[in-house]
């Protein structure tokens, strides 16, 4: 079954630290992986987007790595801010099947000044 | 630009009652979706579309209904609603509707709906 775990659920740092979240997927076969932020009361924005042949891509402070070997894949956030408080869901896509998209459950992000 | 708009954001109905959340998208994208939102789960893909005139069911489809008659907007309506439908429905959209899906899903803000 396609699946993408993520961890921590939950996480709480102080403002101005590091921090790095991480997806597992057993998607396949496999397309490309995305990460997305969604502040609470929005839908989710789009961070990166990363295929197979791909192993890191940036965007301002955040930073996706992807190991297609593993199927493992961490979002960086550097130097944090209040407003990276949000949840950030890693979703896969696969190149086969209906369900195009298989999103994570989310890591809820919490930046304390 | 106003990118992927839904209506209402909120909204409350009776066991039984029918309603159609509207999704309009003003970027000419072919691909849409709807998405449900729970606690301690990942958007579920309800319905979606890849272009006008064509629409396919996704992970959980029963009680809802679409149709895409235009490419700007994508309808999702609710039969007869359920407690059970109680959640967040998110509507998005993107470019690509063919391998390698590489656009980025382009998300409204959401309804939230709950049924009593």
């Amino acid at each position: 079954k396609n699946q993408v775990e993520q961890s921590p659920q939950s996480l709480i740092i102080l403002e101005g630290k590091n921090c790095t979240l991480q997806c597992n997927y057993t998607v396949s076969p496999f397309s490309n992986l995305r990460w997305y932020k969604q502040d609470t009361g929005r839908g989710p924005v789009s961070l990166t987007i990363m295929t197979f042949s791909e192993n890191t891509k940036s965007n301002g402070r955040y930073t996706a790595t992807l190991d297609a070997d593993t199927k493992q894949s961490s979002l960086h956030i550097t130097a944090s801010q209040l407003s990276d408080s949000a949840s950030y869901i890693c979703v896969v896509s696969a190149t086969s099947g209906t369900y195009k998209y298989i999103f994570g459950t989310g890591t809820r992000l919490k930046v304390l000044a | 630009n106003a990118g992927v708009t839904q209506t209402p954001k909120f909204q409350v109905l009776k066991t039984g009652q029918s309603m159609t959340l509207q999704c309009a998208q003003d970027m000419n994208h072919e691909y849409m979706s709807w998405y449900r939102q729970d606690p301690g789960m990942g958007l579920r893909l309800i319905h979606y579309s890849v272009g006008a005139g064509i629409t396919d069911q996704g992970e959980v489809p029963n009680g809802y209904n679409v149709s895409r008659s235009t490419t700007e907007d994508f309808p999702l309506r609710l039969l007869s609603a359920a407690p059970s439908q109680t959640s967040v429905y998110f509507c998005a959209s993107s470019y690509a509707s063919e391998p390698p899906y590489n656009s980025p899903l382009h998300f409204g803000n959401g309804t939230r709906l709950t049924v009593t």
